[in-house]
């Protein structure tokens, strides 16, 4: 069954630092692969995505993604965080069985102290 | 702004009633998928509709139901609640044949008391 995983409940990191959220996934095939952002009382908006073709992609908000196939992970990083980034961050991969669903992680918890 | 449409924002009801969450996707898009997000349980998949049809289901139970209607918005029913089903309820959508990133509205927060 296709799934992701996010093994971090929580990552805190201070202002200016480089921050990580970690994601691997469980897929049969090539994957699809996603990240969103969900701040408070909001919807989920999408950061940035991973189909084929250069292992390193960038997305919204200064947000980078490196798809690692040999270790099964889709980590999301940004070189320099910022207050603002504080939210919820959620892995997601397309199923492609027989509809075109995002089946999402648990999400983690970003914290960026000032 | 996504252009994914929900209502209402929030809605208080009490256990054992019925409500109705409103979904219109993006223009020009046809596929409405439906989520709940709890506590608990995190993002879960309800249900998918493409041009009407019912494509797939999830997580959805029977006291659920959800259609798409021919000017492409998309109803969820909930009735005979119970305290457990408060919860974020989002509706998002695509184009067919795209790279499968989901649009996702603001969401309905329900909470049954």
């Amino acid at each position: 069954a296709q799934s992701v995983a996010q093994p971090e409940d929580q990552v805190n990191v201070a202002e200016g630092n480089p921050l990580t959220v970690k994601c691997t996934y469980s897929v049969s095939g090539n994957p699809y692969l996603f990240w969103y952002v969900q701040y408070p009382n909001r919807g989920l908006q999408f950061l940035l995505k991973y189909i084929t073709g250069d292992n390193l992609v960038k997305g919204s908000y200064g947000f980078e993604a490196e798809f690692n196939k040999s270790q099964t992970s889709f980590h999301l990083k940004k070189p320099s965080a910022l207050v603002s980034d504080s939210a919820l961050y959620f892995c997601a991969v397309r199923d492609m069985r027989n509809t075109d669903k995002l089946i999402f992680g648990t999400g983690t918890r970003l914290q960026v102290f000032p | 702004d996504s252009g994914v449409t929900q209502t209402p924002k929030h809605l208080i009801t009490a256990t054992g009633q019925r409500v109705t969450l409103r979904c219109s996707p993006r223009s020009g898009d046809l596929s409405v998928y439906w989520y709940q997000q709890s506590l608990d349980q995190g993002l879960q998949f309800l249900i998918h509709y493409y041009n009407g049809e019912e494509r797939a289901k999830g997580n959805i139970l029977e006291r659920f139901s959800a259609q798409q209607f021919p000017d492409l918005h998309s109803e969820l029913n909930l009735s005979s609640l119970e305290l457990g089903d408060s919860a974020l309820y989002f509706c998002a959508s695509n184009r067919e044949g795209g790279t499968g990133e989901l649009f996702f509205g603001e969401g309905s927060r329900l909470t049954v008391l």
